[in-house]
């Protein structure tokens, strides 16, 4: 059983451009969220999805950002017109329902840099 | 309200020593008490797990002690190993009904176990 994939694994954008992050879920989970880590920080929670519906999106940012989990395929973290304060490592994990004995499976995460 | 403090920011230890790793939160609706390991480079992967209504949870050589009454819990690992060094994350989170299982994080402990 595959665990959740993210890709790419690394990115690079310049200032101004737009960053696509993806990830995809264990198999049978419907729920995603994206958590943000700065360099030597802690995980921020940003958004959290279950197919087709966001359901909690206080942690990001108004603008820019954005998120989507189509009912096929995998999440989508959008960043658009990048900033050097975006650069972060950016971790998806799912679990199988919003239970709260569900434990998160964390991907290997996308590291944005922004030059 | 959201806060975790943990502490230290950074632990060495040498081989077969205790380490001990220390978190205080303030929110007392959170119910869920999850502590992940992380190593350079990957996402963070549940270690061991504790609710308020347990005081100590042990799992082989990673034990959690939790204090409800101070809002405080720890995490302990015994005999530690050079294989044991990594980044550890307090986590904790607060039901919300409907609104998922998003989890807030303590700042991170790099912990270096010397052989």
């Amino acid at each position: 059983n595959a665990g959740v994939m993210q890709n790419p694994r690394h990115l690079v954008r310049r200032r101004g451009q737009e960053a696509r992050l993806r990830c995809s879920p264990m198999k049978g989970h419907s729920h995603v969220y994206w958590y943000r880590q700065l360099p030597e920080e802690g995980l921020k929670f940003m958004v959290y999805l279950q197919k087709e519906n966001i359901i909690d999106e206080s942690g990001m940012p108004k603008e820019r950002f954005s998120a989507e989990f189509p009912k096929e395929g995998p999440s989508i973290l959008r960043i658009q017109q990048v900033v050097r304060g975006d650069s972060a490592a950016y971790f998806c994990a799912s679990s199988p329902t919003s239970a709260s004995t569900d434990t998160q499976y964390f991907g290997p995460g996308t590291r944005l840099t922004v030059l | 309200q959201q806060q975790v403090k943990q502490s230290p920011q950074s632990l060495i230890v040498q081989k077969g020593g205790i380490s001990i790793i220390n978190c205080a939160y303030e929110n007392t609706a959170f119910d869920y008490f999850p502590w992940y390991q992380q190593f350079p480079g990957k996402g963070p992967a549940l270690l061991i797990a504790i609710r308020p209504d347990v005081s100590e949870k042990k799992e082989g050589r990673f034990t959690i002690s939790f204090n409800k009454s101070a809002k405080q819990f720890s995490l302990h690992i015994m005999d530690s190993q050079p294989g044991d060094s990594a980044t550890y994350f307090c986590a904790a989170r607060a039901p919300q009904e409907g609104a998922g299982n998003k989890l807030t994080f303590g700042g991170g402990t790099r912990v270096l176990v010397k052989p």
